[in-house]
């Protein structure tokens, strides 16, 4: 099993531009989370899903995020526009329903310039 | 609002075992005990999650008081590998991460 898949791997992109992170979860898992890491403020659940509906998006920042899963194999975050302060990485992760176990990708580094 | 209390930082002379203390005093009935640890620069790795008993696998043991207010995470012969951020949750399906404890292991 490839585990959970993250593209890009590394972002550098200019304040203003629209950023899409990447996400593929393990084949066979129903829920899926977007997390976002910053020094300042540790590792934050941005979003979760299960069965490709969200479930709960407090955690998303501000309107300038936007998450969707179309299908039950990938997933999107979108940040339009792009703020220095977005810079982060951000992890997704996925997990079985009766299953507790979160499996994490190995992120998106983004830098805002 | 975190849940758990963790000591900042902790240090494990290597091949010792890790003794890693959480509080949550505030779970629930429902909620389970989780602990995950952070590898630098890599995403988060689960290694082991309990409700009321004592747990163990491969990696680690868990040891939850019997009020369920505590417990402690425990890693029996810790390697240079070891070293780490571990997060204590406590939850259900959606997991809040505190700022974990920053584990070293010294030779």
């Amino acid at each position: 099993d490839a585990g959970v898949i993250q593209s890009p791997r590394h972002e550098v992109t200019e304040m203003g531009q629209e950023v899409t992170l990447r996400c593929k979860p393990i084949s066979g898992h129903n829920s899926l989370f977007w997390y976002r890491q910053t020094m300042m403020r540790g590792l934050e659940l941005l979003i979760y899903f299960n069965n490709n509906v969200p479930i709960d998006d407090s955690g998303m920042p501000e309107d300038r995020f936007s998450a969707k899963m179309p299908n039950a194999s990938f997933s999107t975050l979108k940040i339009q526009p792009s703020e220095p302060r977005d810079s982060a990485v951000y992890f997704c992760a996925s997990k079985q329903d009766r299953r507790n176990e979160q499996f994490f990708g190995p992120g998106t580094r983004l830098t805002v310039l | 609002d975190a849940k758990t209390t963790q000591p900042t930082s902790m240090d494990c002379a290597e091949g010792r075992a890790a003794n890693l203390p959480c509080n949550h005093s505030t779970i629930s009935g429902n909620e389970y005990v989780y602990w995950y640890r952070q590898i630098h620069s890599q995403g988060p790795q689960y290694i082991i999650h309990g409700l009321k008993n004592n747990e163990t696998n491969e990696m680690a043991s868990l040891i939850i008081t019997e009020d369920r207010k505590s417990s402690t995470l425990i890693l029996p012969h810790a390697t240079l590998r070891d070293t780490a951020v571990y997060y204590c949750i406590v939850g259900y399906d959606k997991v809040i991460f505190g700022p974990g404890t920053s584990l070293s292991v010294i030779p």
